[in-house]
């Protein structure tokens, strides 16, 4: 069975702070990895995948295979970002069609 | 090009009806998926749909099933409705290949009392 796990609901960083969300994943095989947000009043979006290995928006994120693990950074957070981040995880050759979802954490970027 | 569009934005029930969720995905997607989301259990798959064809199923009863036209347009159902159904509904498109990216609705929020 494939999970992904969000250990934390809120975190709270001041603008310019460096953040980081954590996301674990358990699958068996090679998982396909991405993140999506969704800003308030919009709708759910992709951010990035791994196998893109892009920077969107300030945000990378690594695939750790040995730590089965795939945070999201950024070194300097902007108030625009306050949004909830979901991590997810395909485990179908990466169509990204059965996603396999976190339970999402909040990230609130004060001024 | 137009998003993915759910129908209708918001919905009513009482227990043991049935209930039909529309989605339209953006033009030239040809799968289109479904999720169940809700404050405790967050995003779940229910199924995904490709060319008219169920491709993929997640862990729901046999009360909610799904169906897709040629148009790739794509509904929903679910029968015998319960309290539990209540939740938002989001519909995604996507091209159906490998690493092609979900696009989502704003989703269907159904309340059942």
């Amino acid at each position: 069975a494939q999970r992904v796990t969000q250990p934390e609901k809120l975190l709270s960083v001041f603008k310019g702070a460096p953040v980081e969300l954590k996301c674990n994943y358990s699958y068996s095989g090679s998982p396909e990895l991405f993140w999506y947000v969704q800003y308030s009043r919009q709708r759910l979006q992709l951010l990035l995948r791994h196998i893109s290995r892009e920077s969107i928006k300030g945000f990378t994120a690594d695939l750790n295979k040995g730590e089965t693990s795939f945070h999201l950074k950024k070194p300097f957070a902007q108030e625009e970002d306050s949004a909830m981040y979901y991590c997810a995880l395909s485990g179908q050759g990466g169509s990204g069609d059965k996603l396999t979802f976190g339970t999402g954490t909040r990230l609130a970027v004060r001024p | 090009k137009a998003g993915v569009t759910q129908t209708p934005r918001y919905l009513i029930k009482t227990r043991g009806q049935q209930v039909t969720l529309s989605c339209s995905p953006i033009s030239g997607h040809r799968s289109v998926s479904w999720y169940q989301q809700t404050p405790g259990q967050g995003l779940q798959f229910l199924f995904e749909y490709f060319s008219e064809t169920q491709r993929n199923k997640g862990n729901f009863p046999g009360r909610f099933s799904g169906r897709q036209f040629s148009n790739s347009r794509s509904e929903m159902n679910v029968s015998t409705l319960e309290l539990g159904d209540s939740a938002l509904y989001l519909c995604a498109s996507s091209l159906g290949d490998n690493y092609s990216p979900l696009h989502f609705g704003n989703g269907t929020r159904l309340t059942v009392t």
